[in-house]
Formats: structure tokens, C-alpha cells, sequence
């Protein structure tokens, strides 16, 4: 069964300019995460999609940062303009469900991005 | 909101020693999963262990949710052991994982 893919696996930018990442969650799985790591830290979330609908974007800097899942299966994160503090790697996820008994919401993650603003 | 402390914050071992790391957790949860990122940032499904013993080769996990801590033992180490340790617990009334700390393991050999 294939993982999670992401793509880029690398990027370079300088600040103010756009970037996107994309991401294709293991086939089947519903609930599809972005999590945010800056060096040194553990992933934090930006943002949780059942389907195609958002169900948590609590943490995410909407002024800069978007994001879509139009047909519930591969998702798009985007960052316009980019700053330096948003060097970091990001690391999408999916599970077969958000909720529910477990194991339906053990999450698997992707190779992740990195990404370095200049 | 709920806090996820994770001790040692780092541990280095001679190739061959055994080690435990903990994860406290704040509130109750009904799922706890441990991760390993490799020095190349991949961050590696250990263990689902939401309560309970489990075991998977030389790694094994015991999650006691009662007490709200969980416990990752590491047994003959090897180099390729090497990397940070995560654990992560979903936040109240969501999925999404808040993670710990981490605990950065080195084994020399």
C-alpha cells in the first residue's frame, strides 16, 4: 500500500514570494492533516480536512497561509508571501477517519517539505 | 490545553544498551501513538497505543492511561535507532495530534 506522497521534497524562496505544496494521502483515508515543524520542535497542526471540508484551522496564520482538499483526496498548501520565520518542514498526514474507534484515527505522515525563505 | 512532557530530552547509548522513554500527558485521551523521525525527517509509525502492552521486535510500549504517562522501551540498540522519539496525543473534541517534546537518541557504536 503506498504512504503518503508530497511534493516538493525541497524548496528554496526568497521572503515575499509565494510558495505551494502539494499532498496525495494513502488511498481510502478520509482525514488529511498539515503540520507545521520548525527545527527543533515537535509538528504542530495548521490545518485538518475530512474530506473536502475544513474541520480545524484554528492554528493557521490565514493572512499568508491557504489551503484546499476540492475533491477530498489530494490537498494544496500554499504560503503568499512567505516570511522567514516560515522556514520549516511540513508534513502532511492522513487517517482513515477523524474521529471514531480506534485504530480508525492512527495517522501516517508523508515525507514532508522543506521549505527555506530567504 | 492539554501538555505532553517527554523525558529524557536527549540519551545517548552504546550500541547494544537497552533505554525507556516517557511521555506524561495532561488529560485523558483515547489515543497516544509514538514516532520515529529519522535523521532524515521521516516521521515513522511505532506504536498505536491508546492503552495497554504492545510489542514490535525490539521495541515495545506500555500505555497506562489511567496514570497518563506511556512508556517506549528500546532493547539492544543499534545505530539506526538514531533519531528523535515523539509522542502525540490528540487534542480534546479533535484528532489532530499535539506532540510532545521529543527525546533526541543517539547510539554510538
Amino acid at each position: 500500500e503506498a504512504g503518503v506522497a508530497q511534493s516538493p521534497r525541497y524548496k528554496i524562496i526568497e521572503k515575499r514570494q509565494s510558495v505551494a505544496f502539494w499532498c496525495n494521502p494513502i488511498s481510502g483515508h478520509a482525514t488529511l492533516y498539515w503540520y507545521q515543524q520548525i527545527l527543533g520542535q515537535g509538528p504542530k497542526l495548521l490545518i485538518q480536512f475530512q474530506n473536502n471540508g475544513v474541520v480545524d484551522d484554528s492554528q493557521l496564520p490565514k493572512d499568508r497561509f491557504s489551503a484546499e482538499r476540492l475533491k477530498g483526496v489530494d490537498s494544496t498548501l500554499k504560503i503568499q508571501p512567505a516570511k522567514l520565520e516560515d522556514s520549516a518542514v511540513y508534513l502532511c498526514a492522513s487517517s482513515l477517519y477523524g474521529s471514531g474507534r480506534p485504530p480508525y484515527n492512527e495517522q501516517f505522515f508523508g515525507p514532508g517539505t522543506r521549505l527555506t525563505v530567504l | 490545553g492539554i501538555q505532553v512532557e517527554q523525558s529524557p530530552p536527549d540519551l545517548i547509548l552504546q550500541e547494544g544498551a537497552n533505554s525507556t522513554l516517557r511521555c506524561n500527558f495532561s488529560d485523558s485521551v483515547n489515543n497516544l501513538q509514538w514516532f520515529h523521525q529519522n535523521p532524515w525527517g521521516q516521521l515513522i509509525n511505532l506504536f498505536y497505543i491508546p492503552s495497554g502492552t504492545k510489542q514490535n521486535g525490539r521495541l515495545s510500549a506500555t500505555t497506562v492511561a489511567t496514570e497518563r504517562y506511556s512508556l517506549l522501551y528500546i532493547s539492544s540498540s543499534q545505530t539506526t535507532d538514531s533519531g528523535v522519539y515523539f509522542c502525540a496525543v490528540p487534542r480534546a473534541g479533535a484528532n489532530n495530534l499535539f506532540f510532545g517534546t521529543g527525546t533526541r537518541l543517539t547510539v554510538i557504536p
